[in-house]
């Protein structure tokens, strides 16, 4: 199974700070890598897809790269609604799908 | 608009079968395109993903779950179900039903999540 890597754990940054989280698979996902947001008592939100597509409604100081097996989301302008947990995940052609341990961001 | 709803009891007898229905509301189960799941989330395991299916007869379950697992479509109610057998503590946790993106390689939409407590 592919396995995926999130680091930081947990973060603390003041509004406008520009924001990086890294996820690392255990192997070659192309770009088939997906960030969400979870605000607590809620369902997780889809930001990005494939890597670097930025989700209808998402507001643009969102962004994603990477490919292959590194990737990042990161946050230009951090908001105060942007407090929360990110997540990625992976889908591998073998039809399976893996989240990484979270990355929960507090608002300084 | 799409909605997803959970619904099943909230708790569940160590060894016993867990059995949950998602109710779907502006799709149709029978005609979709799209892919739909379960995932599941609790302080110590994080998000999981359980299972998906398709209405080509295609079912993929996660290995971890796999013998214990069990998800089924029933396109006259619109709803499809999760069954997991023989749980432990270890499957408390709050249960989501999803649908899958296009591509079917997220999980684009979400129910409100129905959290199923084992224990005796």
């Amino acid at each position: 199974d592919i396995q995926v890597t999130q680091s930081p754990s947990t973060l603390s940054a003041s509004v406008g700070d520009r924001v990086t989280i890294t996820c690392r698979a255990s192997q070659s996902i192309s770009d088939w890598l997906t960030w969400y947001h979870q605000k607590p008592g809620k369902a997780p939100k889809l930001l990005i897809y494939k890597a670097s597509s930025l989700e209808s409604g998402v507001p643009s100081r969102f962004s994603g790269s990477g490919s292959g097996t590194e990737f990042t989301l990161t946050i230009s302008g951090l908001q105060p609604d942007d407090f929360g947990t990110y997540y990625c995940q992976q889908y591998s052609s073998s039809s399976s799908w893996t989240f990484g341990q979270g990355t929960k961001v507090e608002i300084k | 608009q799409l909605q997803l709803q959970e619904s099943g009891p909230g708790l569940v007898k160590p060894s016993e079968t867990l059995s949950l229905t998602c109710t779907v509301s502006g799709d149709s189960l029978s005609t979709t395109i799209y892919y739909w799941g379960w995932v599941r989330q609790s302080p110590g395991r994080g998000l999981e993903w359980i299972g998906t299916t398709h209405n080509s007869g295609n079912t993929y379950y996660n290995p971890s779950f796999k013998s214990r697992v069990t998800i089924s479509v029933d396109t006259s109610k619109n709803q499809f179900s999760l069954k997991l057998s023989s749980v432990t503590a270890a499957d408390t946790a709050l249960y989501y039903c999803v649908r899958h993106g296009f591509t079917r390689s997220n999980f684009h939409h979400w129910g409100q999540g129905t959290l199923v407590t084992v224990s005796s």
